[in-house]
């Protein structure tokens, strides 16, 4: 079966790093997304990776290993704006999107 | 551009009654999709379109019913809702290219009684 797991909960300080990981087993193999959804808010794509090593984007970055099956989502400095959930979402074979239950991620000041 | 326009926000229905989820987008985007997002669990697919007059199941597409007459639009048909569709629901559309970024409406909370 198709599959993604990520960890259900996460803290983290304010000014700190984070890293939120992310295993897959899916048919076929076309991508892997990261989003950003606020409590009761809509997800805002955040990355994109399908080739291996790390995307960097500002604050954000992702990294993908395609032979492992393992992605992460790295934050740096972190504001008190990026408690919110983070999203994995592998595309397989068929272009269709594989999604995570989300990691909620609290941060203290 | 308003970009996803999804309505209503919030919608309490009785079991057995019928309800139509509106969702359109401005984007000329060819594929739109339906989604709902249960506690726990992560984003399921209802149903998609990779234009208008194409149609086609995703993994929960029980008890609802979709259908695609312009490039705009998208709605979703609860057929006679029942309380395991309490749910929140999202409409997502997407282009082509070599980032298939989709773009979330803002949902809908239902609730089945």
């Amino acid at each position: 079966g198709q599959n993604i797991d990520q960890p259900t909960e996460m803290t983290a300080t304010e000014g700190a790093i984070v890293q939120i990981n992310c295993t897959y087993q899916t048919s076929g193999f076309n991508g892997l997304f990261w989003y950003q959804q606020h409590a009761g808010e809509a997800p805002t794509f955040l990355s994109y990776n399908v080739l291996d090593g790390l995307e960097e984007k500002g604050r954000f970055s992702s990294f993908l290993s395609r032979s492992k099956g393992y992605s992460y989502l790295l934050l740096k400095e972190l504001q008190m704006k990026d408690s919110a959930s983070y999203l994995c979402a592998a595309l397989d074979s068929n272009y269709q999107l594989i999604w995570g239950a989300g990691t909620k991620l609290i941060i203290k000041p | 551009n308003a970009g996803v326009t999804q309505t209503p926000k919030f919608q309490v229905l009785k079991t057995g009654q019928s309800m139509t989820l509106q969702c359109a987008q401005d984007m000329n985007h060819e594929y739109m999709s339906w989604y709902r997002q249960d506690p726990g669990m992560g984003l399921r697919l209802i149903h998609y379109s990779v234009g208008a007059g194409i149609t086609d199941q995703g993994e929960v597409p029980n008890g609802y019913n979709v259908s695609r007459s312009t490039t705009e639009d998208f709605p979703l048909r609860l057929l006679s809702a029942a309380p395991s569709q309490t749910s929140v629901y999202f409409c997502a559309s997407g282009g082509t290219g070599d980032i298939v970024e989709l773009f979330f409406g803002s949902g809908t909370q239902l609730s089945v009684l």
